[in-house]
C-alpha cells in the first residue's frame, strides 16, 4: 500500500539553528499539505500545495518558515531560525481530493 | 471562523462498553465533517466522513457518527469497544467547499482496559 514518506522521523536542534523536513507524497497526489501538531492539540495546517503552487499559507509564520515543492512532487519545509516554541510534530499529508488526506508518520522536532 | 470542540480529553472504558465521543463545531453554513484516528505508533487515518447525505454515517471497524445540525454536533459512537480501539480520535470540519481547509479538534485519547 502506498504511503506518504517523511524524514527525518526525529530531529533535535538548538534554537537559532536551521532545520529542514522532507516529504514524499503518494504517487499521483497533486495536493500536498504540511501540518504542525503541538502536544495535546490537533493538527494545524501550515501550507497547502496544488502541484507546485501554494494555495494556502495563511498560517505559515513566513518570517522563519518556508516551504517549497519545486517539481510538484516531493516537498521541503524549512525553519530558520528555530525557536523553542517550534517544538512539535510536523505532519505531511497528500490527497487526490481534499476530503481524504493520507498522512505520513511525521517528524518530531525538539528545539533546545 | 470555523472551530471544533472535543470536550473529552481522555476517556477510559472497559472492553465491551459502549462509546460516545463528543464533537461540536461552530460554522453556520454547509459543512463536511470527519473523524480521524491515530492508533499507537501509526499514522493519522480517516475513520469516517459526512458529506450532506444520510446524517448517520458508518465508518470502518464498526464506528458510526451522527450529524445533528440543530446541535452542531457530530458525535462518534461504537456499541461495543475492543482493546484494539485504544487510540487518539480527532474530529474535523471543512466549510463545505473543496477550497476550504480542514480544521481539527484537539483530540480525545481513548484507553480501553482489557
Amino acid at each position: 500500500e502506498a504511503e506518504v514518506a517523511q524524514s527525518p522521523r526525529y530531529k533535535i536542534t538548538e534554537k537559532s539553528q536551521a532545520v529542514a523536513f522532507w516529504c514524499d507524497p503518494i504517487s499521483g497526489h497533486a495536493t500536498l499539505y504540511w501540518y504542525r501538531q503541538i502536544l495535546g492539540q490537533g493538527p494545524e495546517l501550515l501550507v497547502q500545495f496544488q502541484d507546485e503552487s501554494v494555495v494556502d499559507d495563511s498560517q505559515l509564520p513566513k518570517d522563519r518558515f518556508s516551504a517549497e515543492r519545486l517539481k510538484g512532487v516531493d516537498s521541503t519545509l524549512k525553519i530558520q531560525p528555530a525557536e523553542l516554541g517550534d517544538s512539535a510534530m510536523y505532519l505531511c499529508a497528500s490527497s487526490l481530493n481534499p476530503y481524504e488526506q493520507y498522512f505520513g508518520p511525521g517528524t518530531r522536532l525538539t528545539v533546545t | 471562523a470555523q472551530s471544533v470542540s472535543q470536550h473529552n480529553h481522555h476517556v477510559i472504558l472497559s472492553e465491551a462498553a459502549s462509546l460516545e465521543l463528543g464533537c461540536n463545531y461552530s460554522y453556520g453554513g454547509t459543512v463536511n465533517l470527519f473523524w480521524y484516528v491515530q492508533y499507537p505508533g501509526q499514522h493519522l487515518q480517516l475513520l469516517l466522513k459526512y458529506f450532506s447525505e444520510d446524517p448517520l454515517v458508518k465508518g470502518i471497524k464498526g464506528f458510526e457518527a451522527e450529524f445533528i445540525k440543530s446541535k452542531f454536533s457530530f458525535n462518534l459512537r461504537k456499541p461495543s469497544v475492543q482493546w484494539s480501539d485504544t487510540a487518539e480520535y480527532f474530529c474535523a470540519v471543512n466549510a463545505g467547499s473543496s477550497a476550504s481547509k480542514i480544521i481539527f479538534g484537539s483530540g480525545t485519547r481513548l484507553s480501553i482496559r482489557p
